[in-house]
């Protein structure tokens, strides 16, 4: 199975801070990276697909990059809202999907 | 308007079974695979498992082999999961998911309580 490796585990910051939560696939996936907000009893919200697209809806604040094994989610100006747990998903097709470790923002 | 609509939340007692369905609308049902996921109280996401288009073939993850069926019922868009054997281990919220046109599309989830 491919593994993600994501990091940091937990990310300390302020409203209006820039952040930046990075994923290592074990393999090249090509694009097939999403990011997820999670927040508790609510279902995994689509942030980013296939590795830079905004889902519809969420707020231009967030984006993504990178392709084969490196990616990134940037969060330009972080609001209230914000502070959560994200996790990074690999869903290369015919092949199981894998998750990130995760990552929690919390207020510094 | 991509829908995965799942069933409600269920309490079972600890060896006993749970099946979880998931109803799908607003894209071609038969076109895609639909996968299931996990997440226990605490935990994150763990994917189960999925099953093809057609529903005549399915992919398990090792930790869920023997213990879990995926099957789908494409006359009425309708995807299952069943698990059996359940343990405290199993509480959690169940989602179904499924990728259409590299969009990610999840169900609303469905909270399975083990408990005696």
């Amino acid at each position: 199975d491919i593994q993600m490796t994501q990091s940091p585990s937990t990310l300390s910051a302020s409203m209006g801070d820039r952040v930046n939560i990075t994923c290592r696939a074990s393999q090249s996936i090509s694009r097939w990276l999403a990011w997820y907000q999670l927040k508790p009893g609510k279902a995994p919200k689509l942030l980013i697909y296939k590795a830079s697209s905004l889902d519809s809806g969420v707020p231009a604040r967030f984006s993504g990059s990178g392709s084969e094994t490196d990616f990134t989610l940037t969060i330009s100006s972080l609001q209230p809202d914000d502070f959560a747990t994200y996790y990074c998903q690999q869903y290369n097709l015919f092949s199981p999907w894998t998750f990130g470790q995760g990552t929690r923002v919390e207020i510094k | 308007h991509v829908q995965l609509v799942q069933s409600g939340a269920e309490v079972k007692r600890p060896g006993a079974s749970v099946k979880v369905s998931c109803k799908a609308s607003g894209f071609p049902f038969s076109s895609y695979y639909i996968h299931w996921v996990r997440q226990a109280p605490g935990q994150g996401p763990e994917w189960m498992g999925n099953i093809n288009p057609s529903g005549s073939s399915t992919e398990y993850a090792q930790k869920f082999q023997g213990r879990v069926t995926m099957t789908r019922d494409t006359s009425t868009s309708t995807i299952y999961m069943e698990m059996r054997s359940l343990t405290s281990e199993d509480t959690a919220i169940y989602y179904c998911a499924g990728p259409s046109a590299g969009v990610v599309y999840w169900g609303q989830g469905t909270l399975v309580t083990v408990s005696s």
